[in-house]
């Protein structure tokens, strides 16, 4: 079975520090990487993708990939508490000719003032 | 202009009851998906329909069933509503389903909490 694997936290970081999320995923044919924010009772929205080994920054995110170790992670640099929210690792696997979506189950994040 | 929308955005039932969420997305897509997130906040596809066509039906029992009446809509109708399908259900929808580039992002709706009593 495909999996994504996320620690759940709770990942404290103060304001102004680097927060680093951490994700694995099992299906080595793997080909998209994408990170979600979700805040309380809210929906998920799309923070960063990223397809290609390397590092691809976008302001204050970094979203890193490394796929012959199957890991990919997510940056968040000069931490604000409005970053405070769950962060979802989504992995798009592809079986035969459609796509899925794999979520991890999220790593919630609280960045204290 | 809300891009993906789903109504209702509660929904409070008894259980046996047969009920319907709905969702339209006006961005043009042509793939929409309906997701399950359980109390413990785990996002897990149910179904996904390209141009009105089913493409991918997870484990999910019959009592769901998912309508596409065109690539704009995708309805979820339970029936034999049971207290085990309370969670918050979420519509999205991408542009594209195998191309993975960033034509497989996924744009979600506000979500829909399904409390069943």
């Amino acid at each position: 079975q495909k999996e994504v694997e996320q620690n759940s936290g709770p990942l404290s970081v103060p304001e102004g520090a680097i927060a680093s999320l951490n994700c694995t995923y099992s299906d080595r044919g793997s080909q998209s990487f994408f990170w979600y924010r979700q805040y309380s009772g809210k929906s998920p929205e799309l923070i960063m993708f990223i397809y290609s080994n390397g590092d691809k920054e976008d302001g204050r995110f970094t979203a890193q990939l490394n796929k012959a170790s199957q890991y990919v992670s997510l940056l968040i640099r000069d931490s604000q508490p409005s970053d405070s929210a769950t962060y979802l690792c989504a992995v798009n696997s592809y079986g035969g000719s459609q796509g899925n979506l794999i979520f991890g189950k999220g790593t919630k994040l609280s960045v204290k003032p | 202009d809300t891009a993906v929308s789903q109504t209702p955005k509660y929904l409070v039932t008894q259980m046996g009851n047969d009920k319907s969420i709905k969702c339209e997305q006006n961005l043009g897509h042509d793939t929409m998906y309906w997701y399950k997130q359980d109390s413990k906040k785990f996002l897990k596809i149910m179904f996904s329909y390209n141009n009105k066509e089913l493409i991918i039906n997870e484990t999910v029992p019959n009592r769901f069933s998912p309508k596409s009446p065109d690539k704009a809509h995708l309805n979820l109708h339970i029936n034999s509503l049971e207290l085990g399908d309370s969670a918050v259900y979420f519509c999205a929808s991408s542009q594209a389903k195998t191309s993975g580039s960033f034509a497989d992002t996924q744009y979600f709706g506000p979500g829909t909490r399904l409390t069943v009593l």
